[in-house]
């Protein structure tokens, strides 16, 4: 079946412009997660969707950082007034449910953004 | 909070050589502890996890892991590597009982040369 789909898959943009990524979990996933990877800092955990519940922002490095899960799928993250150290690989994971720690988190292929 | 520590960045090994990526974690909870895989331009790739029973796991691609509460230690193992197992290697946990959120070490670099 078809995986976590992440687009666009490159982008390349100024400093101080708005950049969205999008993520597509797995079908049938309720749970959904946002992992940045920078050199210097390797994988870093953003933001958590499971269900109906309020989203775990706890990862979130500024107020630029906004995530929103429409309709219990598809996922947008959202990065207002790009900065240089936002330069980096944009992760999205999904897994069966995230209430159990134990479900094997199936991830994406990335979104590796540039900020010029 | 939680700690992954993978104590080598770069692990080069000829083909057909055993090879052990070691990781340790901190933690003030119990543990699953998990080894994810990603290949260049990829996304990451699950090798293998320990949940609970059986300290020695086996996972895909001929790996396997030993978990070892005592020393915090999940080190990663293939008797025998191919060329095709060059890659990043890291280590993960989550919490149990504490949400989903992975903590991930900062990877290792397995390079296999010929």
């Amino acid at each position: 079946g078809a995986g976590v789909s992440q687009s666009p898959s490159n982008k390349v943009t100024e400093k101080g412009k708005d950049v969205e990524l999008r993520c597509d979990p797995i079908s049938g996933h309720t749970a959904l997660y946002w992992y940045r990877q920078s050199l210097g800092q390797g994988l870093e955990f953003l933001i958590y969707f499971q269900g109906n519940s309020a989203p775990d922002k706890s990862g979130l490095p500024s107020d630029r950082f906004s995530a929103e899960r429409t309709g219990g799928s598809v996922s947008t993250l959202t990065i207002q007034r790009t900065q240089q150290e936002d330069s980096a690989v944009y992760l999205c994971a999904s897994s069966t449910t995230g209430t159990e720690s134990n479900q094997p988190q199936h991830f994406g292929d990335g979104t590796r953004l540039s900020i010029l | 909070a939680q700690s992954v520590t993978q104590l080598d960045s770069q692990v080069p090994v000829f083909e057909e050589a055993p090879v052990e990526l070691r990781c340790n974690y901190s933690s003030s909870v119990s543990v699953y502890l998990f080894w994810y895989v990603q290949y260049p331009n990829q996304g990451l790739q699950l090798l293998l996890k320990y949940l609970s029973g059986s300290t020695l796991v086996k996972g895909i691609n001929g790996f396997e892991a030993e978990f070892n509460k005592s020393q915090t230690s999940f080190h990663l193992r293939k008797p025998s590597v191919h060329i095709s197992d060059t890659a990043e290697y890291f280590c993960a946990v989550s919490e149990i009982n504490s949400g989903s959120r992975l903590t991930f070490g900062e990877g290792t670099q397995l390079t296999v040369n010929p």
